[in-house]
Order: C-alpha cells, then structure tokens, then sequence
C-alpha cells in the first residue's frame, strides 16, 4: 500500500532533549517536505526536499534540522526542543517538484514541557 | 513574502446548503491545489488548478482559478455530512515555494 509513514504519532518531551521524527515513503517520490499545524494558522513548511542529498528552508525553519540521505527517508531533528515547538507535524511527499499533489502522513503531536 | 489568504475562517451551513470558500493571492501563482482535512486526520488532495479561468469539477465540488492566477475558489453544492472538515488552499508562487492558506473550517448542522 501507496503511504507515508511517520514515527512517533505522539510524543510528550521535555525542554532541551533532542528527538528525531522519521518519516518514510513507499511511492520513490523526489519531493518530500515537513509541516507544522498550529490552530488558527493552518500548515506552515519546515523543510523540504526536491531529491536525495538537496534540502532547503520553507517558511518557518528555525529550530528544526533535516537530512535527505536516502530517497525514501526524510527525518525531522529538533535538536534543543522548546515549548512554542509544540505542535502537530505532517510529512508529505509528491513525485516531482511542486506541481505533484502531496501525499501527507498520518501526523505526529509533539508536546514540549 | 508570498501570502495566500482564505476565507471564511469556518463556515457553518445546514446540510443541504451550499458552501464556498476562497483563496487570494498576493502574486501570481503558477499553480493552487485543494486538499481537505478530516476531523482528527490528514489532509488529502482534491484536485490542482494551471490554468488562468480553469474549471474543474468533482460530483458535487466545483473548483474555479482566477483569470489572473491570483485567486481560486471551491463551491460545494447541497452540502452532506461528509463533507465535514477544513478545507485548504496551497499555491505554488514564482519562488517555486508552496503557502498553504490558513483553511476554512466547515461544520454542517443536520
């Protein structure tokens, strides 16, 4: 089955401690890119990916890391996590560029204490 | 920088009503697509508009792009209790970037 997959759907963590957040998908898509969804603000890019090893800033970066080391991976890493990171996270991947539609993951809820 | 606006925020209608939402651009948009998010879920595409005036439609779901590739709209008519959810915008700008607009929010009363 066509998915993206991504690990943890829920995570409660505490200022400061590192996590990663995986994501990976089936389909050999190129692009691959990172969201956050805040109430009232709908979904902001983090990263994304046009292809394996090419990575570049969406609209709100600041705080978050990725890698592109593999096609099918595309792990988010918040190195030094802090409470205004609280929120719900959505990967996505499309074949090409931006003119694919996007096929999203189930979402992770990080809460940041 | 590039921003996409939708409105209405949310939208409430009783089932049987018809439902509209709008996205405006402040630039010119190579392409804008739909997607819609369930309760508790995630967003799904709906369908992707190219063309200045181009109109698609979806049984029940009309989609419109503005002659100047600017704004877009998505028109449900008769809505149903299916059709819960937020809808969203995203248009792909000249910096190839894609802004998805903030959503709108629709809740149906039986």
């Amino acid at each position: 089955e066509a998915q993206v997959t991504q690990n943890p759907r829920y995570l409660i963590t505490v200022t400061g401690k590192k996590l990663t957040v995986t994501c990976s998908q089936n389909m050999n898509h190129e692009y691959m890119s990172w969201y956050r969804q805040d109430p009232g603000l709908g979904l902001r890019q983090i990263y994304y990916s046009m292809n394996v090893e090419v990575t570049d800033k969406g609209d709100v970066p600041e705080g978050y890391k990725v890698s592109r080391k593999e096609k099918r991976n595309f792990p988010l890493i918040l190195e030094s996590p802090s409470p205004n990171q609280t929120s719900l996270y959505f990967c996505a991947s499309s074949f090409t560029g931006l003119s694919q539609p996007q096929h999203f993951g189930d979402g992770t809820r990080l809460s940041i204490l | 920088g590039q921003q996409v606006m939708q409105i209405p925020q949310y939208q409430h209608v009783q089932e049987g009503e018809d439902f509209t939402t709008y996205c405006n651009s402040s630039t010119t948009l190579s392409n804008i697509q739909w997607y819609k998010q369930r309760p508790g879920g995630h967003p799904v595409f709906l369908i992707q508009l190219v063309k200045s005036g181009e109109v698609k439609k979806q049984k029940r779901l009309t989609f419109q792009f503005g002659e100047a590739k600017k704004n877009s709209s998505l028109h449900i008519t008769a809505t149903q209790t299916t059709d819960v959810g937020t809808y969203f915008c995203a248009g792909r700008g000249r910096d190839d970037k894609i802004i998805f607009g903030k959503g709108t929010r629709l809740h149906i009363l039986p």
